[in-house]
């Protein structure tokens, strides 16, 4: 089957460094995502990995381990805008097309 | 000059009623989707087009209907809506390249009283 698992809430300070954590199993990976939603808004997009590392974009990263199944979002310098959920996705190929699983969501609040 | 549209916004009805709700993007993309995302903010994918033609349908009741008129047009028709069919709902069109971006639209909050 095909899972993926975050934490549902993280609370930090402004100007700290979070991680959010995404464990994920699916048998037709192709490539993992990183959205964020502001309460009451649309997902927009924030990162993509493919293959193992890290890809750094201005004060977010994202992490990738396809062997452990196991992605992270790193957000530096944390601003009270940053308060959303972020959500990790997954392109899964099972089904012979491009299928996107997402993930339940990490409810971020930064605090003053 | 709104990528992605929603309409309406905001959908109040009565369980039994039927409703349509419409999505518009303007990107040039071929393939459009429908989330679903409920009252714990899981976002589940219900659909899926590619210039017109259905490439996803996950597991939805068949009281759920999409239509296509268009590359550019994805619209969802809701038969005898049930207090469980309250949620919001994404139309979101995929624009491929390295990587593939999803953009989603504004969102349309369903409830069903």
């Amino acid at each position: 089957g095909q899972n993926i698992d975050q934490p549902t809430e993280m609370t930090a300070t402004e100007g700290a460094i979070v991680q959010i954590n995404c464990t994920y199993q699916t048998s037709g990976f192709n490539g993992l995502f990183w959205y964020q939603q502001h309460a009451g808004e649309a997902p927009t997009f924030l990162s993509y990995n493919v293959l193992d590392g890290l890809e750094e974009k201005g004060r977010f990263s994202s992490f990738l381990s396809r062997s452990k199944g196991y992605s992270y979002l790193l957000l530096k310098e944390l601003q009270m805008k940053d308060s959303a959920s972020y959500l990790c996705a997954v392109r899964d190929t099972t089904s012979g097309t491009y299928k996107y699983i997402f993930g339940t969501g990490t409810r971020l609040k930064v605090l003053a | 000059d709104t990528a992605v549209s929603q309409t309406p916004k905001y959908l109040v009805t009565q369980m039994g009623n039927d409703k349509s709700i419409k999505c518009e993007q303007n990107l040039g993309h071929d393939t459009m989707y429908w989330y679903k995302q409920d009252s714990k903010k899981f976002l589940k994918i219900m659909f899926s087009y590619n210039n017109k033609e259905l490439i996803i349908n996950e597991t939805v009741p068949n009281r759920f209907s999409p239509k296509s008129p268009d590359k550019a047009h994805l619209n969802l028709h809701i038969n005898s809506l049930e207090l469980g069919d309250s949620a919001v709902y994404f139309c979101a069109s995929l624009r491929t390249g390295t990587p593939d971006t999803q953009y989603f639209g504004p969102g349309t909050r369903l409830t069903v009283l």
